[in-house]
């Protein structure tokens, strides 16, 4: 099972709006809701911003937000800020041998 | 308050085995799934294994199949990740992660890692 595809690098000034997309097949992303981000800063542990393709925890700002489209999810933050700036992963449930693949992560970087 | 503390790691020779441990605090760990996520060094996540919230079902990432087994103590709250055969790809820190109530698929909390390294 391969890596779903993401962007390897992304950035943006502050205050701008970021999106990241994260692309696989109708095996993962198109076929599941159970769709995940991660943000994960340099040498920490990653953290989840967005659960079941749309939900936000309780204390995840709300200039995080997730969407999806076919075989295609997006994560977009809105309104950039520097603490920002870090890898962000998406994940998926798959429906092939493997049950769960990340996507291969994103850098984002505020200019 | 929930917290996830990894044990275990170290550097270890190929064909050998180690065992991780993961110690839960501030919930009880039979009443959520587990899972284990390992990242090389300078590369990504990688999912390795799941065992669910009562006990009853594990399954494992196709690279791991056959030589890691994922296992709980309800009494220590403590989750393992037993690994055996060990090959110098299966070099990373490794992650301990509960997955959110009702939902296997999503990881609402995670330890700090412990980093395994496999050479000769």
């Amino acid at each position: 099972q391969s890596a779903l595809t993401q962007p390897a690098s992304v950035s943006g000034s502050p205050g701008q709006p970021i999106t990241i997309s994260c692309t696989g097949t109708s095996n993962d992303v198109g076929g599941s809701n159970y769709v995940s981000w991660y943000q994960q800063h340099p040498g920490k542990a990653p953290k989840l911003m967005i659960y079941d393709v749309t939900n936000r925890p309780s204390g995840v700002s709300d200039r995080f937000s997730g969407s999806k489209s076919g075989n295609t999810a997006s994560l977009t933050i809105s309104g950039l800020q520097a603490e920002d700036e870090a890898d962000y992963y998406c994940g998926s449930y798959t429906s092939s041998f493997t049950l769960y693949v990340f996507g291969s992560g994103t850098t984002v970087t505020v200019l | 308050q929930v917290q996830l503390v990894e044990s275990g790691g170290g550097v270890v020779q190929p064909g050998r085995s180690l065992r991780l441990s993961c110690a839960a605090s501030g919930f009880t760990l039979s009443t959520y799934s587990m899972h284990w996520v390992r990242q090389a060094p300078g590369k990504g996540l990688e999912w390795v294994a799941i065992i669910s919230y009562d006990g009853t079902n594990k399954f494992y990432a196709d690279s791991v199949k056959g030589r890691f087994t994922i296992s709980r103590d309800s009494s220590k709250n403590t989750l393992y990740l037993q690994m055996n055969s060990l090959r110098t790809d299966d070099t990373a820190v490794y992650y301990c992660a509960r997955a959110r109530p009702y939902d296997f698929w999503s990881f609402d909390f995670w330890g700090q890692g412990t980093l395994v390294t496999v050479s000769s």
